[in-house]
């Protein structure tokens, strides 16, 4: 089942903080985190895998909290850079071996000097 | 190469016509990820590749796809007798094994008139 992301669309002013979530119905192996620019091939940013961990790099971080099956983004102090479509990928917990990653349909982020 | 990269980048053809399309992963990237990705839309899981071996196809939406990999690099997607309904970005992801994070390729924009 696709992952909700929300919300489905921000603006904001450079400098402003941001959190996109994600959530899940399924039991969650890892929560991967992307960001698409127009016309670009998707850049991953972090994975965070079960077990609740949190994770961060420069101003973006994230968590994971396993018992709720959701994941954040947080976004500090945005810069213009951070535009752009933020998706979420869900590997879910059973199965046993790696499977393609199920996407929310995204968040649209867009920063405004 | 130092990337995923992806042939055609643009992919125009009539109804009903036959398309290859093929994705060179990272090298040394044993796991090999298909995506479809429709205007504005999310990603949605295609196939999945760990060495030659395809252990989930499900994600394949009819019959008239299909996919392989040699040599545990190269992968071609294929799709018979193509319906207006297959365009869409094809995008193709590797990552070093499963379960790991996925670097993506530019893509294959598909036009079916």
């Amino acid at each position: 089942q696709q992952p909700v992301q929300s919300p489905q669309a921000v603006i904001l002013r450079e400098g402003e903080d941001a959190v996109i979530n994600c959530s899940s119905s399924k039991a969650l192996y890892s929560v991967h985190w992307y960001r698409q620019k127009h016309g670009e091939a998707p850049i991953f940013l972090m994975i965070l895998l079960k077990g609740g961990e949190q994770k961060g790099h420069d101003k973006i971080s994230a968590s994971f909290n396993e018992k709720k099956q959701q994941s954040s983004l947080y976004l500090t102090a945005s810069q213009l850079s951070y535009s752009g479509t933020y998706f979420c990928g869900t590997e879910i917990a059973s199965g046993g071996g790696a499977d393609g990653l199920t996407f929310g349909k995204g968040t649209h982020l867009i920063i405004q000097p | 190469g130092a990337g995923v990269s992806q042939s055609p980048s643009n992919k125009v053809t009539e109804k009903g016509k036959d398309v290859e399309l093929r994705c060179d992963p990272i090298s040394g990237h044993t796991a090999l990820y298909w995506y479809r990705q429709s205007l504005g839309q999310g990603l949605e899981f295609l196939i999945y590749f760990q060495g030659n071996s395809a252990p989930d196809k499900s994600g394949l939406p009819s019959d008239r796809f299909s996919a392989e990999r040699t040599g545990g690099s190269v992968s071609t997607l294929t799709i018979q007798r193509t319906q207006q309904e297959d365009s869409a970005v094809y995008l193709c992801a590797s990552s070093s094994q499963g379960r790991q994070p996925q670097h993506f390729g530019d893509g294959t924009r598909l036009s079916i008139l």
